[in-house]
């Protein structure tokens, strides 16, 4: 029953850095999206795909990419590492025909670019 | 202007007490409307969907109004466990998908 999983719950890089956070759903949902949240801004959406294979840009999707290659995994990558990335990371999955029904949510990663 | 506004508070009440939070959208496409939960330093969760017929789940009573583009979440009975941030939510469908919208939050504690 493991939802939505998203590692690393913690990271710390410097500036210029890039890596790649990993989100798995295990739904078979067909929607999935990445989220940042800073203090006073809500949840602001980066890219979000609908299926396997498509990905589109959300409100602030400049420094990251993303890919779909299979249902299950949604990762982000941070190109190179900026100050201005230093956030709270929700990745989201939702069902297409249960839109209704809203979103489940990772625990989030905590990045934090020195 | 945000297409989802909400007060962003804090409310402060006390245990026992009713208390209400407003959400006004400026997207009349707007299709989906929820009310989402999230306590410090976790995930959002889905506390219910909104209707526009109202609905109600135990302490918790859900308002749509689509001609004034508002959505209302009403507390009865207030608990300390009740102490979080209510994020009310918007979604529209688009080609292969849908749209969703948060607002930034409104904060509650909840004092014994």
């Amino acid at each position: 029953n493991a939802g939505v999983t998203q590692t690393p719950k913690f990271q710390v890089l410097k500036t210029g850095q890039s890596m790649t956070l990993q989100c798995a759903q295990d739904m078979n949902h067909e929607y999935m999206s990445w989220y940042r949240q800073d203090p006073g801004m809500g949840l602001r959406l980066i890219h979000y795909s609908v299926g396997a294979g498509i990905t589109d840009q959300g409100e602030v999707p400049n420094g990251y990419n993303v890919s779909r290659s299979t249902t299950e995994d949604f990762p982000l990558r941070l190109l190179s590492a900026a100050p201005s990335q230093t956030s709270v990371y929700f990745c989201a999955s939702g069902s297409k025909s249960e839109g209704r029904r809203g979103y489940t949510f990772g625990s989030g990663t905590r990045l934090t670019v020195v | 202007r945000k297409e989802v506004e909400q007060d962003p508070g804090p409310f402060n009440v006390p245990e026992g007490a009713t208390v209400a939070f407003n959400c006004t959208y400026s997207n009349s496409a707007s299709q989906s409307f929820f009310w989402y939960r999230q306590d410090c330093r976790k995930e959002p969760k889905l506390l219910m969907s909104v209707y526009s017929s109202g609905n109600e789940d135990g302490r918790f009573t859900a308002q749509l109004n689509r001609a004034s583009q508002y959505i209302s979440l009403l507390i009865r009975d207030s608990k300390l466990s009740d102490s979080a941030t209510y994020l009310c939510v918007v979604s529209r469908y688009l080609t292969g998908g849908f749209k969703t919208i948060f607002g930034a939050g409104t904060r509650l504690f909840v004092k014994a």
